[in-house]
């Protein structure tokens, strides 16, 4: 079974300072990966995903993730954070078996932003 | 495009009671619908699969009997929670998928609180 683990579950960062987002995935076989932001008391938006191709894939608000297969990793990134970033990111990966529409969820990594 | 509402988005009822919440694609059409569920400072838990005119797939140790799950048309989904006790207390989300695509399709609706007294 698929499984996806981030590391941190809460990540305090100050305002205009860098952010990296860790997720990896265990998976044999080819995976499509997704990052999703969830702002309190909302359901989930989608922040950018990888289904092939580049391994750089860009998202909204600034963000972007780098799919690197030999690591099993799905890292998310932000050059510069704001204050409006603060919400729960979720990790998310779907095996690219035929007729398998189910994602998997990380248990989420809380982004803090600082003044 | 691609807008998913839930009805209502919070619901506070008590213990014994039913509580039915809806699921709405508005500007498509989906043939399959998901429910989660997540509870505080956790993941989301997929609970079910409802594809529209047949029965939901429910994931393992998710009660059929509890939480009935009704995909009457291309549009619409219910959840129902019966005979609702407290730690029934969660916040649903759902989520709609387009037809023909792939797991990238699915669109999220904004959940829905429920709180059982």
């Amino acid at each position: 079974a698929q499984s996806v683990t981030q590391l941190d579950s809460q990540v305090p960062v100050f305002e205009e300072a860098p952010v990296e987002l860790r997720c990896n995935y265990s998976s044999s076989v080819s995976v499509y990966l997704f990052w999703y932001v969830q702002y309190p008391n909302q359901g989930l938006q989608l922040l950018l995903k990888y289904l092939s191709g580049s391994t750089l894939v860009k998202g909204i608000n600034g963000f972007e993730a780098e799919f690197n297969k030999s690591q099993t990793s799905f890292h998310l990134r932000k050059p510069s954070v704001h204050i409006s970033d603060t919400a729960e990111y979720f990790c998310a990966v779907n095996d690219k078996l035929f007729g398998n529409e189910k994602l998997t969820f990380g248990t989420g990594t809380r982004l803090t932003i600082i003044p | 495009g691609a807008v998913v509402s839930q009805h209502p988005s919070r619901v506070i009822c008590k213990s014994g009671t039913s509580v039915k919440i809806e699921c709405r694609s508005l500007d498509f059409q989906a043939t399959t619908m998901f429910w989660y569920r997540q509870f505080p400072k956790k993941s989301l838990m997929l609970m079910a699969t409802s594809n529209e005119g047949s029965k939901a797939t429910y994931e393992q140790g998710v009660e059929k009997d509890k939480f009935l799950i009704n995909h009457a048309s291309l549009t619409l989904s219910t959840l129902t929670v019966t005979s609702a006790h407290p730690e029934d207390s969660s916040f649903y989300i759902c989520s709609a998928r387009i037809p023909g695509g792939a797991a990238d399709t699915q669109y999220f609706g904004p959940g829905t609180r429920l709180t059982v007294l």
